[in-house]
């Protein structure tokens, strides 16, 4: 069975902390994709990066950074520096070799001045 | 530039009638799929297509229709609106194997 669990419902932090979003997924398939959103008040859903299942290589942009860990089938996300406008909530999502995506419940991340 | 663009924003319907949401998309993308989302749900897949003519159903497509007639378009069609139904839906559409892209949403009321 396919799943993502983002254990993480909601998460306050005060600006200028770093936040981690946990994601963990489920999947019997070899070659998948891992994802993650933005959905900020304003409702629309931004793609944020993806990540194919060949490659573990950590990735940076910016304040954020992703950790892809296939061996404990993991793609935890981390805001370095947070801004009040990283106040969002915020999918980890998976898809496999059918394009379907299965999204996680999401975690809703408050920043806080 | 391109883009993926649902209307209307936003609708306010009766219970038992049929209602249509469009989606749009101006990146020629072969795959469309409409979303719902829910709180305490996160999105789930209602139905999807991957071209012209073909529809398939997602996890949660009772009580909805889909029809691909061109690869623009993949609007999303009641047919007897339920209160259970009231929800934000969301359209995207990728090319194959690549990230999907997310219309801005639709909120739907259904009294």
């Amino acid at each position: 069975a396919q799943k993502v669990t983002q254990a993480q419902t909601e998460i306050s932090v005060v600006e200028k902390e770093d936040v981690t979003l946990d994601c963990v997924y489920e999947t019997r398939d070899t070659t998948y994709y891992l994802f993650w959103y933005k959905q900020p008040p304003s409702g629309e859903l931004v793609f944020l990066i993806r990540r194919n299942s060949f490659d573990e290589q950590n990735e940076i942009s910016g304040r954020y950074s992703w950790n892809f860990q296939k061996s404990t089938s993991s793609f935890n996300f981390t805001i370095t520096a947070s801004q009040v406008v990283d106040s969002a909530v915020y999918f980890c999502a998976l898809r496999n070799r059918d394009d379907k995506i299965i999204f996680g419940k999401g975690t809703r991340l408050h920043i806080l001045p | 530039d391109a883009e993926i663009t649902q209307s209307p924003r936003h609708k306010i319907t009766e219970t038992g009638r049929q209602v249509t949401l469009a989606c749009h998309q101006t990146w020629n993308h072969n795959n469309m799929f409409w979303y719902r989302q829910d709180l305490g749900h996160g999105l789930r897949l209602i139905h999807y297509s991957y071209g012209v003519q073909d529809t398939n159903k997602g996890e949660v497509s009772d009580g909805y229709s889909v029809s691909r007639s061109n690869t623009e378009d993949l609007p999303l069609t009641l047919e007897s609106a339920a209160s259970s139904q009231t929800s934000v839906y969301f359209c995207a559409s990728s090319r194959a194997t690549d990230t999907q892209y997310f219309g801005p949403g639709t909120r739907l009321t259904v009294l």
